[in-house]
């Protein structure tokens, strides 16, 4: 039973434009969201993060929207560049957890020049 | 600043043989720790957690067990591989508040033949 879902296994973005990948959950006890960026045998890398008391974190060309009602979170990247390309990862945590984070299985971003 | 080191990168291990990776954390002390797995083509999946020497938590049960001998030593041992036991093994700390991300070492790419 997938907690935390990200059903495009694959995106392809032009460079410049805007990269939007989502990510759907299940359980509402997640009060906590992150995304990373995984690059082929390297390990996970903190990107960005939400806590379920706002809707939007931005940060450079990053944005994550939380959307509760919908248990929906995406992440914007504007504008893309070709070293976006990478697998996304997102992310949540349960309230009063001893943070262990329950991911997604990941979208492969690939930003063409 | 805190680093976080994990070795070896590759192992080629057969079936049957024991095994163990070590993580150590560098620049803080009373880490959360953690192993996760990365099996091909799949998301991270959650092994062992510890909020302190001596506590582990399993999240799957398995053929692999975890040990933390010291504050900043999370240790990954296996009395016999599976073949199943290949992947991409990824070790990770957190500190400080509950909106704290998880850092992540570059893993350790396991092949078990």
């Amino acid at each position: 039973d997938q907690q935390v879902k990200q059903n495009s296994p694959s995106l392809s973005v032009q460079e410049g434009r805007i990269s939007i990948l989502n990510c759907d959950y299940t359980n509402s006890m997640f009060d906590y969201f992150l995304w990373y960026k995984k690059y082929p045998a390297e390990g996970p890398t903190f990107l960005i993060s939400i806590s379920s008391i706002k809707d939007k974190n931005e940060d450079g060309r990053f944005t994550v929207f939380l959307n509760k009602s919908a248990k929906h979170l995406s992440l914007h990247i504007v504008p893309s560049q070709p070293g976006d390309s990478a697998v996304y990862f997102c992310a949540a945590v349960l309230s009063g957890s001893a943070r262990q984070l329950t991911f997604g299985s990941g979208t492969q971003l690939t930003v063409l020049p | 600043s805190q680093t976080i080191h994990q070795w070896p990168a590759t192992l080629v291990q057969p079936v049957g043989s024991p095994l163990s990776l070590e993580c150590t954390v560098e620049g803080t002390s009373n880490p959360n720790l953690y192993w996760y797995r990365q099996a091909a083509g799949r998301g991270l999946q959650l092994l062992f957690y510890s909020v302190g020497i001596g506590q582990i938590s399993s999240e799957v049960p398995q053929n692999l067990s975890a040990s933390r001998p010291q504050d900043r030593q999370f240790i990954l041992s296996s009395k016999k591989l599976l073949l199943s036991d290949s992947g991409f093994y990824l070790c990770a700390w957190c500190g400080g508040t509950h909106l704290s991300p998880l850092h992540f070492g570059n893993g350790t790419r396991l092949t078990v033949t």
